[in-house]
């Protein structure tokens, strides 16, 4: 167990609609990062927050935003979902003890767009 | 732009063989992961490497960092069935340390 929570672990929705995907970072960590993860792009980095600041964008689609809220906690915020946007997406999080330099990756929300 | 290129990207191995994966990237970089991932399930730290010549072992995985050559290598000694897994390079591109961009990864799969 990595400490980094995600909610919810399976969601499947229809084109067009819009989801949430909530993560909780481990206990002190106060960088939260997003990834994707699909059979066709491999992993790809999304966005990063520090501390509920915006740090560092990747490949993050328009339709794509996300946050990260006083208590540290993050949400990804995935709109007018295509059948593309299937995939696997996690959360990771840095920055507090037990080796800093370390990234911890949580079990992941698998979105299904039908 | 970073890319990073792992090699092989199917490799089975028998058990009690000994094998290495290769991590290649194309920009200036101090900082690798290796990351290991199940079918279906979350990436697992196993290596950060922080400088040239970095050198980290942990049971029968060991991986080291070529900072000049650009190269990476995670070597697997003596398989054993439990090692099988999926295997992912990752490496810092840019200011943010959380940036990672990763390799393709490797398949493994270790036969009795």
């Amino acid at each position: 167990d990595s400490g980094v929570t995600q909610t919810p672990k399976h969601l499947i929705t229809a084109t067009g609609q819009r989801v949430t995907l909530r993560c909780s970072p481990r206990s002190g960590d106060l960088s939260v990062y997003w990834y994707q993860q699909s059979l066709d792009q491999g992993l790809q980095f999304l966005i990063q927050y520090y501390n509920g600041e915006e740090r560092a964008k990747g490949n993050i689609l328009e339709r794509f935003s996300a946050q990260q809220f006083p208590d540290l906690h993050s949400e990804l915020n995935l709109s007018s979902l295509e059948l593309g946007d299937s995939a696997l997406y996690f959360c990771a999080s840095s920055g507090g003890q037990g080796g800093r330099h370390t990234i911890y990756f949580g079990e992941g929300s698998w979105l299904t767009v039908v | 732009e970073l890319k990073v290129e792992q090699n092989p990207l199917f490799l089975s191995m028998q058990e009690g063989k000994n094998y290495t994966i290769y991590c290649n990237y194309s920009t200036t970089s101090d900082r690798l992961y290796w990351y290991r991932q199940d079918p279906g399930k979350s990436l697992e730290s196993l290596f950060v490497l922080l400088s040239n010549g970095a050198v980290k072992q942990e049971g029968r995985l060991m991986a080291s960092l070529d900072t000049k050559a650009r190269l990476s290598t995670l070597h697997i000694t003596a398989a054993v069935h439990d090692l099988s897994a999926t295997y992912f390079c990752a490496v810092v591109g840019g200011t943010s340390y959380g940036k990672l961009t990763f390799g393709q990864g490797t398949i493994l799969t270790v036969h009795p």
